[in-house]
């Protein structure tokens, strides 16, 4: 079966800080790999999409990291904000956008 | 910035009833989906859709449910009669393209039987 596991489920970090979520999936065939945001009570934002040759991908602040050797990916906040506290999501697709993977998320709450 | 947009944003329904869910997707995009979230739970997927008509559908999409596109512009998800736990945050996607595409969701519309 797919699967898409996230850790640390959830984590408090002083505004300012950096941090790093981890995503371990078990997806095969393996298309991409994305990182969402997703803030309480709203739809996932797509943050970075990374293909099996792509191995680092920014976007401001995130920076996403991919090795689909060992089937791990990572998603580093820089310099934290408090509007980064969310629920950051590892998506694996396998078959294009249909049947996504989805992982249970990381909870990050900033805190001043 | 275009945006996919979901109504209503809350519904609140008895058990047995049937509920319509809508969604208006990006205009040029040609991939339509359904997720659901349960509070608290991981996000599922329930329905794929392009060139009107289902391309790919989950276990959770059993006859009790179903989607139209009944213009250029709704895309519609039919629950026929609730159940209990058909409560859950039901989120409209779309995408350009099936593969790479980036998926944009909307907001979501929440839905709770009692």
């Amino acid at each position: 079966k797919n699967q898409v596991e996230q850790s640390p489920q959830s984590l408090i970090i002083l505004e300012g800080k950096n941090c790093t979520l981890q995503c371990n999936y078990t997806v095969s065939p393996f298309s991409n790999l994305r990182w969402y945001k997703q803030d309480t009570g709203r739809g996932p934002v797509s943050l970075t999409i990374m293909t099996f040759s792509e191995n680092t991908k920014s976007n401001g602040r995130y920076t996403a990291t991919l090795d689909a050797d060992t089937k791990q990916s990572s998603l580093h906040i820089t310099a934290s904000q408090l509007s980064d506290s969310a629920s950051y999501i590892c998506v694996v697709s396998g078959d294009g956008n249909n049947r996504l993977a989805f992982g249970k998320g990381n909870q990050v709450v900033v805190i001043p | 910035e275009p945006e996919v947009t979901q109504t209503p944003s809350h519904q609140v329904t008895q058990m047995g009833q049937e509920v319509i869910l809508r969604c208006v997707p990006i205009s040029n995009h040609l991939y339509f989906y359904w997720y659901r979230q349960i509070l608290g739970q991981k996000v599922e997927f329930l329905v794929s859709f392009y060139n009107n008509e289902i391309s790919e559908k989950s276990e959770i999409f059993d006859d009790q449910f179903s989607v139209e596109r009944p213009d250029g512009s709704n895309f519609t998800l039919k629950i026929r009669s609730t159940k209990l736990e058909d409560s859950a945050m039901y989120f409209c996607a779309s995408s350009e393209l099936r593969g790479t595409g980036e998926l944009f969701f909307g907001e979501g519309s929440r839905l709770t039987v009692l």
